[in-house]
This record gives structure tokens, sequence and C-alpha cells, in this order.
């Protein structure tokens, strides 16, 4: 069972708010990411990591920002939310090797009103 | 640039009946292909990967797949479906050497009793 862990976990903000998703892993992996969902759809990749002070933007462009300060923890920031930030957010680490699969947190859930 | 095309939204099927789920990617260099599942409200969970080596590959839960190089597909199988397969699986592909793993839209799975 993957030892990597998201809170809060459900999140109900309103616009204007400063909020931090946590995520914290226990693998000592290097590497990790910040993905974003719709219920039910698509992956999108909007952070990554490839270890202690490095952070890089995926794919999709997004307002939050990361920072990784030490190797098991990896927050995102978003410094003024609005209901366009309403979404999951799945936080995953993988081993150093580019041969190694994602281990994912259970996501959380934000909704900004 | 890599991708991966899941041209199924949903599919279903009888419990007891073999189950296909179809994905084909495109990529410069070799692939590395996933297959992760995720149940509702949860994160994804790893099924299982193709690296190199045998084209079949078996994974989790009764679940195989098969590397098809030709055809750049990589379908995810089972010989007999149970009804708590029902689930939202996604294939994933990432270019041998690379960082970034790239995700299907999902293919919902519904198994009828």
């Amino acid at each position: 069972e993957a030892d990597i862990y998201q809170t809060p976990r459900y999140l109900v903000i309103g616009t204007g708010k400063k909020i931090t998703l946590e995520c914290s892993q226990t693998m000592g992996h290097d590497k990790m990411y910040w993905y974003q969902q719709d219920p039910g759809m698509e992956l999108h990749l909007i952070h990554y990591s490839y270890g202690v002070n490095s952070t890089e933007k995926g794919d999709l462009s997004s307002e939050s920002t990361v920072s990784r300060i030490r190797t098991e923890h990896f927050p995102l920031t978003l410094e003024s939310a609005r209901p366009s930030h309403t979404s999951q957010y799945l936080c995953a680490s993988s081993e150093r090797s580019s041969t190694g699969e994602l281990f994912f947190g259970e996501g959380s859930r934000l909704t900004v009103l | 640039a890599q991708s991966v095309a899941q041209p199924e939204d949903q599919v279903n099927v009888a419990e007891g009946n073999p189950l296909t789920v179809k994905c084909t990617y495109s990529v410069s260099g070799n692939p590395y292909l996933f297959w992760y599942v995720q149940y509702p409200n949860r994160g994804l969970q790893f099924l299982l990967k193709y690296i190199t080596g045998d084209n079949l590959v078996k994974g989790s839960y009764g679940f195989e797949a098969e590397f098809n190089k030709s055809q750049t597909s990589f379908h995810l199988k089972k010989p007999s479906a149970i009804v708590s397969d029902s689930a939202l699986y996604f294939c994933a592909v990432r270019e041998g050497g690379g960082f970034k793993t790239i995700f299907g839209a999902g293919t919902r799975l519904f198994v009828k009793a």
C-alpha cells in the first residue's frame, strides 16, 4: 500500500482565500507530481519536482505554486482562490528510476464558492 | 510529443465474461506503458506496467495487458470480469528515460451482475 498522504481530503472555501494543499510521502521518492482532475475526467500535470529545491511547471497552466524544501513534502498553494480552481488535486510520487510507476494520494477535492 | 488515446468512454460487460479496455499510444522513443484504476473519490492505483521483455504482462486483481509495438497498443484484459471491477481505468505512457507520465482520458468500466 502506498504511503502518500494528502490533506485536506475535502475543502470548501470562499473566493479570494489563500489555500495550501499538503502532500507527504514516506517512501523516500525523489520525484513528486501534482495532477489536476475534474471528477471522472482525465488527469493534467500541473507541477513536478525532481528533488529538493527543484520544481517545474507541467503541461496545464496553473495559477498555483509549489515548493520542495524537504524530500517528503510537496505542498501546493493558491494565493487567491477562484471558482475556476474548483477541481480535484492529486499528488503522486515515484522512485528515481524512469521505469517506476506513480504512487498516488487519495486526492484533495477543492470547491471555491 | 507523447500521447495516449482511449477510444471508448465506457465499456459494459456482464459478470463472468472477458473484458478488454483499449489503449493506443504515441511516443518518439521506447514506450513505458502503465494501467491505473480509480474508484470513486479515491486516488489512482497502479495495476501493471510494460517496460521491456515479454509482450504480455500480468498485474493486480487478475488483469493483464498485451503490448503490440506494430499497432502501438496496450490493451487491458481480464478473462472473467467481476462486479467489483467496475471503476475508471486510465492508460498512461512515459517515453523511455523521460520524466513525464501522460494519461489517457479514461474508460469507465461497468460490470453487470
